[in-house]
Formats: structure tokens, C-alpha cells, sequence
């Protein structure tokens, strides 16, 4: 059984940045892309970014300018970093396995961490 | 970027009653690899969304049967044949065609 369990601060203040890293358990992590994916409150959801095991990434290109997705592979971990934050960027930040070669979705989601920027 | 449009926004359903939500993308969804990359996901109220089917019509292990995907080119539907109580909850569309994009939502409630 595939499991996704992440982590990172939760409430940033605008400027900085956030910072959020999610450990996989089962499952092949070398087979697979991991993505991040976001979900303003009240609003749809947003796909931030995707790396694999070789540390090959593809970002959103409205986002591409603040964020860095890096792996561990030693850890079956990968992070997300997104810099210089406002209020646009509070949402549940989710990561995900995926994109899948079968649907090109995502087919196991991390808990979900809330992300607040406020002053 | 392809949008992906889904109506109704809100549906309440009798338990027990069909409910269908409609989902159109802004391009054609269909893949250079001939495949089209249209996925349906429910999201529970405090949960996480979890995918229910891919490729159109594909449903993933433990979904259960009565929910089904239909459609082609840029028009999709989810149908729900008969709506039991754990299936309140917001659902999404998605493609994956042209990089990801998913619709609004359509709020699923119990009349």
C-alpha cells in the first residue's frame, strides 16, 4: 500500500519562503514522477510542479519563477520550495504520485499541509 | 492552458437517485499517443481527493461500480446510478492531455 505523509511550517509571513517535504512509503519510488499540487480555500486545484527519481522537473509555467522541486532518493522523499510568498500563495498544499504513465494523473495523495501567509 | 468546465456547480440528489456532472475542456483531450487523459476525483469533506476513474472510463480498484465515466473529444460525464450517503463530497475533473488541469468542482449534497 502506497502512502504519502508530508510536512513543513504553516503559517509564513509575506517574502518568505515555503518549504514543505513528503516522504513515500511502498510502492517503487524510481518508477514513478511526484508532483506537488495546490488548493486556495474555496477555489479548484492547481498542479505546481513534478520531479522523478533522477531529479528531472517540470514546473507550472505560472509559478516556474518562485518554485524548486528537489528529491532525496536516499529518503524516498521529495520537497517543494516556493520563494518570496504573498497571500495568493495560502492554500492546502498536497503532494501526490504522479503523473501515472496509465492516466497521466495522480493516484496517491499526501494528508495535506495548510499553508497561511499573513503579516 | 486548457480549461476545464464542470456543471452543475451544485448538486443535491436524493439517496438512492442518479446524479451526472457534466465536464468540458477548452481543447480536444485527445493524446498524440491516441489516448484521452480525462480523470474524475472525489474529495470528502477533510480528506484528501482520491482518484475514482482515468482515462474516461476506467475506474480504479475498490471504486465502487456504480460510478461510471463516459464521453470523448472535449464533452465527459461522471455518473453516480444510484447516490448513497459517502458520496457527499466535492468532485473534480482533470486533464492530463495538455500538462494538468482540473475544473472547479461540483459539490455533491443530499437533498
Amino acid at each position: 500500500q502506497v502512502q504519502l505523509h508530508q510536512w513543513g511550517a504553516g503559517l509564513l509571513k509575506p517574502s518568505e519562503t515555503l518549504s514543505l517535504t513528503c516522504s513515500v512509503y511502498g510502492g517503487s519510488f524510481s518508477d514513478y514522477y511526484w508532483s506537488w499540487i495546490r488548493q486556495p480555500p474555496g477555489e479548484g486545484l492547481e498542479w505546481i510542479g513534478e520531479i522523478n527519481h533522477s531529479g528531472s522537473t517540470n514546473y507550472n509555467p505560472s509559478l516556474k519563477s518562485r518554485v524548486t522541486i528537489s528529491v532525496d532518493t536516499s529518503k524516498n522523499q521529495f520537497s517543494l520550495k516556493l520563494n518570496s510568498v504573498t497571500a495568493a500563495d495560502t492554500a492546502m498544499y498536497y503532494c501526490a504520485r504522479g503523473p501515472t504513465a496509465a492516466g497521466h494523473d495522480f493516484d496517491y495523495w499526501g494528508q495535506g499541509t495548510l499553508v497561511t501567509v499573513s503579516s | 492552458d486548457v480549461v476545464m468546465t464542470q456543471s452543475p456547480l451544485s448538486l443535491p440528489v436524493t439517496l438512492g437517485q442518479p446524479a451526472s456532472i457534466s465536464c468540458r475542456s477548452s481543447q480536444s483531450l485527445v493524446h498524440s499517443d491516441g489516448n484521452t487523459y480525462l480523470s474524475w476525483f472525489q474529495q470528502r469533506p477533510g480528506q484528501s481527493p482520491r482518484r475514482l476513474i482515468y482515462k474516461v472510463s476506467n475506474r480504479d480498484s475498490g471504486v465502487p461500480d456504480r460510478f461510471s465515466g463516459s464521453g470523448s473529444g472535449t464533452d465527459f460525464t461522471l455518473t453516480i446510478s444510484r447516490v448513497e450517503a459517502e458520496d457527499v463530497g466535492i468532485y473534480y475533473c482533470m486533464q492530463g492531455t495538455h500538462w494538468y488541469t482540473f475544473g472547479l468542482g461540483t459539490k455533491l449534497e443530499i437533498k
